[in-house]
């Protein structure tokens, strides 16, 4: 069984500044994928980044990087100069390594608000 | 953005009556899913098609039904809705390339509200 953990229901940070979203994961698999995907208040979901569990480097995409921490199964999402429109739900998931069986299991999420 | 739509958008519906949810897409992913949204769960998956016919159960299952004859719909059935079905849906997509998964990818989600 897969368990994501989200620790922080909610973040208020400084217009500009950096902010770090903390995820922990468990799972027994050897080979499984992490994502971030945001969610503003219209209701869609965006996926912003991925990291796979064998990738060495930490994935990035544009002001977004992921901090993959495998030996303390943390993949906490990093945005840095945070801007209004950066304000939403903040989710992340995981994927286990059953090939033909790719389903996600999602953490209960962040609210992130940046304040101007 | 990916195509994938979802009819309806809202609903209202009473307790006991049977309610369909539509998903469609134009992307030719071989993977869907449905997951429902409610407040401090995040998303919970339903149930999953790996293919035409071939499907299987999420996490929170009971109550519903699903059904893929083509690969561009997947069918959520709830045959005899309650109110504890009242949630907000999403459908999603997803495919998988020389053995690494992508993303999934989001329809718009659909309000259904049980009374």
């Amino acid at each position: 069984a897969q368990k994501i953990t989200q620790t922080q229901p909610g973040m208020f940070v400084q217009e500009k500044e950096a902010v770090t979203l903390d995820c922990t994961y468990d799972t027994s698999d050897q080979s499984y994928g992490l994502f971030w995907y945001k969610q503003p208040s219209s209701g869609e979901m965006i996926f912003l980044i991925y990291q796979g569990s064998y990738d060495e480097q930490n994935a990035t995409e544009g002001r977004y990087s992921l901090n993959f921490q495998k030996a303390r199964k943390s993949a906490n999402l990093v945005i840095s100069a945070s801007q209004l429109g950066d304000s939403a739900m903040y989710f992340c998931a995981m994927r286990g390594s059953n090939f033909g069986n790719e389903k996600l299991t999602f953490g209960t999420g962040t609210r992130l608000t940046i304040i101007p | 953005d990916a195509g994938i739509t979802q009819s309806p958008r809202h609903k209202v519906t009473e307790t006991g009556t049977p309610v369909t949810l539509r998903c469609h897409q134009t992307e030719n992913h071989r993977y869907m899913y449905w997951y429902r949204q409610d407040p401090g769960h995040g998303l919970r998956l339903i149930h999953y098609s790996y293919g035409v016919k071939d499907t299987d159960k999420g996490e929170v299952s009971d109550g519903y039904s699903v059904s893929r004859s083509k690969t561009e719909d997947f069918l959520l059935t709830l045959e005899s809705a309650t109110s504890s079905q009242t949630s907000v849906y999403f459908c999603a997509i997803s495919d998988s390339r020389q053995g690494e998964t992508y993303e999934q990818y989001f329809g718009p989600g659909t309000r259904l509200t049980v009374t």
